[in-house]
C-alpha cells in the first residue's frame, strides 16, 4: 500500500472549517484513500473514503486531487467533539487484495487536530 | 445496530501469562481483524480472518494467534506475555473480503 503524510498536528477554532491535508503521492490507481480518527484511548472510527471522485457524507467531504497524489478531509462545522486523531490511509481495492497481504490497514503518525473554543 | 463488541475492557497480567481477548463482530460481517495500538503510535495489523480462516498476519511472533468461530467472533491468544505487549488490542470487522473495516472499543492490556 502507498505510504501517506500528514502533518502531526493542527489547530482549528470551534464553528470552523477543518480541513486536513494528506500527501500519497505513490497513490496506484486500484487504491481507495481512507480516513478515520481516534478520540483518546477509544477505537479508531471510520469517517470516509474515496476513489478519485469528491464524496461527501454526514460526517465529512472528501476531496481527491485529480492526479490523486493528494487528498484533504474536511469538516464543515468543527466542534470541541472533532478532537481526535485524524488518519488517512491508502488502502488497495478489494477485489485486488493479495490474499499473502491480508487486508490492512497501515496507519501512519496521523494529525491531532485541536478545536478550540 | 449494535457496533462490534470487544471483552474485557481492561485486563492486568503478570510477565508469562497467556490471555485471550474476544471480539464479536457487527451483525452481518463476516471478516474480523485483530490490531495492536501501543501508547503513541497508530495501530499495527495482527491478524485478519475471514470466513473462519487467516487471510493475513502481521509481523507478530508466534506467541500471538488467533480464531474465528461459526458465529464469526474471534478471539486473540498471546502466550508468554511481555512487558512490551501492553498495548491497547483492536479488533474491527467488515461485512465482506475487503469492504470499510469498523473498529470495536478496544481491550486495554497492562502487563506487569
Amino acid at each position: 500500500d502507498a505510504k501517506t503524510t500528514q502533518p502531526p498536528s493542527m489547530d482549528c477554532a470551534e464553528g470552523r472549517a477543518a480541513n486536513l491535508p494528506c500527501n500519497h503521492s505513490t497513490i496506484s490507481g486500484n487504491e481507495y484513500v481512507y480516513w478515520y480518527r481516534q478520540i483518546h484511548s477509544q477505537g479508531p472510527q471510520y469517517i470516509i473514503h474515496g476513489l478519485k471522485n469528491n464524496e461527501t457524507n454526514e460526517m465529512a467531504s472528501l476531496i481527491i486531487t485529480e492526479d490523486r497524489k493528494s487528498s484533504t478531509l474536511i469538516l464543515p462545522h468543527a466542534t470541541l467533539r472533532d478532537t481526535a486523531v485524524y488518519y488517512c490511509i491508502v488502502r488497495v481495492a478489494a477485489g485486488l487484495v493479495n490474499n499473502n497481504a491480508g487486508n490492512m490497514l497501515t496507519f501512519g503518525g496521523g494529525t491531532r487536530l485541536m478545536v478550540k473554543p | 445496530d449494535a457496533g462490534v463488541t470487544q471483552s474485557p475492557t481492561h485486563l492486568i497480567k503478570t510477565r508469562g501469562q497467556q490471555v485471550t481477548l474476544r471480539c464479536s463482530p457487527i451483525s452481518g460481517h463476516k471478516s474480523v481483524s485483530w490490531y495492536q495500538q501501543v501508547l503513541g503510535q497508530g495501530p499495527q495489523f495482527i491478524f485478519q480472518y475471514y470466513e473462519k480462516e487467516e487471510r493475513g498476519r502481521g509481523n507478530f511472533p508466534d506467541r500471538f494467534s488467533a480464531r474465528q468461530f461459526p458465529n464469526y467472533s474471534s478471539e486473540l491468544n498471546v502466550n508468554a506475555l511481555l512487558l512490551g505487549d501492553s498495548a491497547l488490542y483492536l479488533c474491527a470487522s467488515s461485512r465482506d473480503w475487503g469492504d470499510t473495516q469498523y473498529f470495536g472499543p478496544g481491550t486495554r492490556l497492562t502487563v506487569l
